[in-house]
């Protein structure tokens, strides 16, 4: 079946470090792949879509300048959170979009990655 | 503004329990309503509706789909500490619910 590979599963740095998430669509390519930041006990909350060979979309409030995305192929989307604060801690999750149905897209989700920033 | 709610917000239930799980939504373009289980760490998927009325089943599990009412039920019959966990709604693959988090008790 469809795996989403996310790496590290666990990240602690020091404040105003950078620290980079990797997510990866093992078996299949991923065109799009979305980035979402889950606080403890609430749901999942996307912050941007990120498209193979352009740009990532964000949602609003979410600053692109401190939470980079890059999507260079059809199995890699990054997330870069620069100048890393203690107050963006969190788990982040990526997930891809594995099969179109009717226009429905069923989403395969990686492992998740905590972040902890000291 | 897309909306997807979820209620309860939280259930606490016993073994054997049966549980009903509601999504309702608000959105632009609708094409799917999917349902997930998130454990300690990334959600699984569960079930995908795209059709009124037609019911998903999956061993203890089962989902419908009411368009006219625009909202969804999530049933679990005869629960087991293992169902432990936050149940998603999602619609269009990235506007998830709240969530539920359902424990069950033995």
């Amino acid at each position: 079946g469809a795996v989403v590979s996310q790496h590290p599963s666990r990240v602690i740095c020091k404040s105003g470090t950078s620290v980079k998430i990797e997510c990866r669509s093992l078996d299949f390519q991923a065109t799009t792949m979305f980035w979402y930041r889950q606080f403890p006990k609430q749901s999942l909350m996307l912050m941007a879509t990120s498209n193979e060979g352009s740009k990532a979309t964000y949602e609003q409030g979410v600053e692109k300048d401190k939470f980079l995305i890059n999507h260079a192929s059809l199995t890699l989307s990054t997330l870069t959170v620069t100048s890393a604060h203690p107050e963006d801690s969190s788990f982040y999750i990526c997930s891809a979009v594995r099969d179109s149905y009717s226009g429905a897209n069923v989403l395969t989700f990686g492992a998740g990655s905590r972040l902890t920033v000291l | 503004e897309d909306k997807v709610v979820q209620s309860p917000l939280s259930l606490v239930v016993h073994e054997g329990d049966t549980v009903t799980l509601n999504c309702s939504y608000e959105v632009t373009n609708f094409r799917s309503l999917l349902w997930y289980k998130q454990e300690k760490k990334a959600p699984t998927f569960l079930f995908m509706l795209t059709s009124s009325g037609i019911e998903k089943k999956s061993g203890r599990l089962s989902s419908i789909l009411d368009k006219k009412e625009l909202s969804s039920i999530l049933n679990i019959t005869a629960t087991q500490t293992g169902d432990s966990a936050i149940y998603l709604c999602a619609v269009g693959a990235v506007r998830f619910g709240a969530g539920t988090r359902l424990t069950v008790k033995p």
